[in-house]
């Protein structure tokens, strides 16, 4: 089972360059997230979708996109990359609402970014 | 106060030892409680839920404290294998519930 896959696994932007990050899932799951992770920062929300064409802002938006294509499919634009983007971005997708109690989430392998 | 405090670690532990984790959580109305591992350079994955008054599977042992509001992590008989980061959630309100994660501590299991 593939599960979260996310394309690419690893990029290098110039500051103001633009990129998409895809993810996708095959577990027919209603909620995908996306999260960044820093040193000594831990995961933190970036955006949140809870079905096809809705999203929901998270912790951390500024500086991003994101488009609920389908069920499947979750990805986030960064329109013009500045170098605190620099960080690993993790797609996540749930079968539960987002704070539900069974509200396990499985992650994609990630995707390092770095911004010059 | 952060939502979500865990010991960065690390703990560096000998093949065999018990080791145990802690974490403390902020909202005395959050009602469910994971704890995740994360291999270096990999992806979270779920490794114990916690709904009650705790868990067991195998050497891994989760227990929740309610009124201390804090969970803790024991894993008995370390392995190698045992040797990655441990994420404590926690589902906090915030408007609405919304799992929030720890910065995670460090394991090494020394042969």
């Amino acid at each position: 089972n593939a599960g979260v896959t996310q394309t690419p696994k690893f990029q290098v932007l110039k500051t103001g360059q633009s990129m998409t990050l895809q993810c996708a899932q095959d577990m027919n799951h209603n909620s995908m997230y996306w999260y960044r992770q820093d040193p000594g920062m831990g995961l933190r929300l970036i955006y949140y979708s809870a079905s096809e064409g809705t999203t929901d802002k998270g912790e951390v938006p500024n500086g991003y996109n994101v488009s609920r294509l389908n069920k499947r499919e979750f990805s986030l634009r960064l329109e013009s990359a500045a170098p605190s983007q620099t960080s690993v971005y993790f797609c996540a997708s749930s079968e539960a609402a987002r704070g539900a109690l069974t509200d396990t989430q499985y992650f994609g392998p990630g995707t390092r970014l770095t911004v010059l | 106060r952060k939502e979500v405090e865990q010991d960065p670690g690390p703990f560096n532990v000998p093949e065999g030892a018990t080791v145990a984790f802690n974490c403390t959580y902020s909202n005395s109305a959050s009602q469910s409680f994971f704890w995740y591992r994360q291999d270096c350079r990999k992806e979270p994955k779920l490794l114990m839920s916690v709904y009650s008054s705790g868990n067991e599977d195998g050497r891994f042992t989760a227990q929740l404290n309610r009124a201390s509001q804090y969970i803790s992590l024991l894993i008995r008989d370390s392995k190698l294998s045992d040797s990655a980061t441990y994420l404590c959630v926690v589902n906090i309100w915030a408007g609405s519930y919304q799992l929030t994660f720890g910065k995670g501590t460090k394991l090494s299991v020394i042969p």
